[in-house]
């Protein structure tokens, strides 16, 4: 399995909180992606990573920042958590830009 | 953008083999990958064609790609218990390396 673990992975928050959620990976990998996962819908990228310091945005990406100061780590912050975002939130890395492979997932529900 | 479509459930017998299907909307994709997820984990990816290929084959797994009608297929033969799993599909554009996934079919084995 990849090295990729993410941090909490489970959290429940009140309406109007920020909340950060981690991904870390051992794997040196250049990029990295920040996915939603709903009933219904499959998986949404929120956003994606390129490089250090170099981020875009996904599909469903308002409501939701990143940051990517190393490349171990990208973090994804809800900066007023809404109950919209209640989701599972998963993580992928890839090397070559075409495979990637997935974190454990974070539960995150907003009351 | 790309819409991928799949069947919501699956339901065989032990032993059997197991047919799962994919329609995708953009002629020009290049990346087809076919992800397996179980209860409560991430998506661990099972394998992927090009679409210069029309067939891949990978122990029980086979893929078949048929480009003219855009529709991608996993068959696993001599399908166990341990397959019942949420099987994506997801397409990547040259363009883009990022996939659009579909809304995964649950496959239920059953003895």
């Amino acid at each position: 399995d990849a090295g990729i673990t993410q941090s909490p992975r489970h959290k429940v928050t009140e309406t109007g909180t920020p909340v950060t959620l981690r991904c870390h990976q051992t794997e040196n990998h250049r990029y990295m992606y920040w996915y939603r996962q709903d009933p219904g819908h499959g998986l949404r990228l929120i956003h994606y990573s390129y490089g250090v310091k170099d981020t875009d945005k996904g599909e469903v990406s308002d409501g939701y920042s990143v940051s990517r100061s190393k490349t171990e780590d990208f973090l994804l912050t809800l900066e007023s958590a809404t109950s919209s975002q209640t989701s599972v939130y998963f993580c992928a890395i890839s090397e070559d830009g075409y495979t990637q492979y997935f974190g454990p997932g974070t539960r995150l529900t907003v009351l | 953008g790309e819409d991928v479509e799949q069947s919501l459930f699956l339901s065989v017998r032990e032993g059997d083999s197991s047919v799962i299907n994919c329609t995708y909307t953009d002629s020009s994709s290049t990346y087809l990958y076919w992800y397996k997820q179980e209860p409560g984990a991430g998506l661990q990816l099972l394998t992927y064609i090009f679409s210069n290929m029309d067939m891949k084959q990978d122990q029980r797994l086979t893929v078949l790609l048929n480009k003219k009608d855009k529709h991608l297929s996993l068959r696993i033969a001599d399908t166990q218990t341990g397959d019942s799993a949420i099987y994506f599909c997801a397409v990547a554009s040259g363009g883009s390396y990022i996939p659009t996934f579909g809304r995964g079919t649950s496959l239920i084995v059953h003895p």
